[in-house]
């Protein structure tokens, strides 16, 4: 079957930087994302890679490691807005994403 | 209008009532999207549409239809509601570019009662 694995929760400190893994399984690959998701809103895009390496976007970066079936989001800077849950996704060979439960991030003053 | 809407906001159905839930975008992607987000669970999809006069089965197609007669508008109907449909409901298109990014409406919270 296809799986996507990600922490349920994080905490972090304002300020401070937090790494949020993401594992997959999935029958071929074509692409991972990243979504932020806040309370109560629709899921925002924040970023895709397709090959390996790191992909930075101001604060926040995405690294892709394909052999290993691994992805990790980094955000730098942690602000009080960040706290949400952020949501890993994996297109698969039948072209279809296929989501991860997500992790909620609580940033604690 | 401006990206994707959906209607209504929220809503809450009888069991066995039928219900449509709207979707359009005005940015012209020709795929759009139904998903369900649950507690606990990733976003799994109930169908999907590559494009106008197509549409395909997702994850969970069972208990809901989609028709596609334009590129604007994707509506989702269930035939008769049950508890189990408890959602929230995402509707979202993509851009077809090379990442095909997929972009979400704010979403419909239905509860079956």
């Amino acid at each position: 079957g296809q799986n996507i694995d990600q922490p349920t929760e994080m905490t972090a400190t304002e300020g401070a930087i937090v790494q949020i893994n993401c594992t997959y399984q999935t029958s071929g690959f074509n692409g991972l994302f990243w979504y932020q998701q806040h309370a109560g809103e629709a899921p925002t895009f924040l970023s895709y890679n397709v090959l390996d390496g790191l992909e930075e976007k101001g604060r926040f970066s995405s690294f892709l490691s394909r052999s290993k079936g691994y992805s990790y989001l980094l955000l730098k800077e942690l602000q009080m807005k960040d706290s949400a849950s952020y949501l890993c996704a994996v297109r698969d060979q039948e072209y279809q994403l296929i989501w991860g439960a997500g992790t909620k991030l609580i940033i604690k003053p | 209008i401006a990206g994707i809407t959906q209607a209504p906001t929220s809503q809450i159905l009888a069991a066995g009532r039928r219900m449509t839930l709207r979707c359009t975008q005005d940015m012209r992607h020709n795929a759009m999207y139904w998903y369900r987000q649950d507690l606990g669970l990733g976003l799994r999809l109930i169908h999907y549409s590559n494009t106008a006069g197509t549409t395909g089965k997702g994850e969970v197609p069972d208990g809901y239809s989609v028709s596609r007669a334009n590129t604007d508008d994707f509506p989702l109907t269930l035939a008769s509601a049950v508890p189990s449909q408890t959602s929230v409901y995402f509707c979202a298109s993509s851009d077809g570019q090379n990442s095909d990014t997929q972009y979400f409406g704010p979403g419909t919270r239905l509860t079956v009662l």
